[in-house]
């Protein structure tokens, strides 16, 4: 079964308007972490936001907002006011355990598109 | 740079031959990742050093993938008798110690094509 599913393979956006990529994610481990990053043309990753499945508060960074529910296991990402710059992959990524597991467990990401 | 930095940026080579890919990581991070990455997927992991050590290599999808830190910074990893399903980005990431919360920074990559 797939550990993280986003299931937007594409979306188109208007600019300056608000857009949410979705993640939902699945697990046995009470502790895990959940992140998203944000893969422009140029190939590089880029953390965008974290959140752990013990904080209480939703994750936010800026005009990135995380989504977060537990009982559904899903972390959305939400980007207000979108930018053309924001045109990009966006993956989400899961990793759990308290620190025996080290490895990051990815979605097939997001293209994300802004049109002007 | 303050980044993790990879070298080369893309790699061109023939089935059969042996390549190396180098990672540099960010100064004073003891945790280093490897990760491949195919034409319209998500990575997946391939191994994980804290210090010079392995401490999981379970993603290596077989024994031509080997991967070193001898060092403590810089690792290396290798791919013997290459085959043309190894095409692929291969990204390296560090973080500070490896713990669960924390970030990993990644570098730009290594473009791999086996021809």
């Amino acid at each position: 079964a797939q550990k993280i599913t986003q299931t937007q393979p594409g979306m188109f956006v208007q600019e300056k308007e608000a857009v949410t990529l979705d993640c939902t994610y699945d697990t046995s481990d009470p502790s895990y972490g959940l992140f998203w990053y944000k893969q422009p043309s140029s190939g590089e990753m880029i953390f965008l936001i974290y959140q752990g499945s013990y904080d209480q508060q939703n994750a936010t960074e800026g005009r990135y907002s995380l989504n977060f529910q537990k009982a559904r296991k899903s972390a959305n990402l939400v980007i207000s006011a979108s930018q053309l710059g924001d045109s990009a992959m966006y993956f989400c990524a899961m990793r759990e355990g308290l620190g025996s597991n080290y490895q990051l467990i990815w979605g097939a990401g997001t293209k994300l598109i802004i049109k002007p | 740079g303050a980044g993790v930095s990879q070298t080369p940026s893309n790699k061109v080579t023939e089935k059969g031959k042996y390549v190396e890919l180098r990672c540099d990581p960010i100064s004073g991070h003891t945790a280093l990742y490897w990760y491949r990455q195919s034409l319209g997927q998500g990575p997946e992991f391939l191994i994980y050093f804290q210090g010079t050590g392995a401490a999981d290599d379970s993603g290596l999808p077989n024994d031509r993938f080997f991967a070193v830190r001898p060092e403590g910074s810089v690792s290396t990893l290798k791919i013997q008798r290459t085959e043309r399903g190894d095409s692929a980005v291969y990204l390296c990431a560090s973080s500070p110690e490896g713990i669960v919360r924390e970030t990993q920074y990644f570098g730009p990559g290594t473009r791999l094509l086996v021809l």
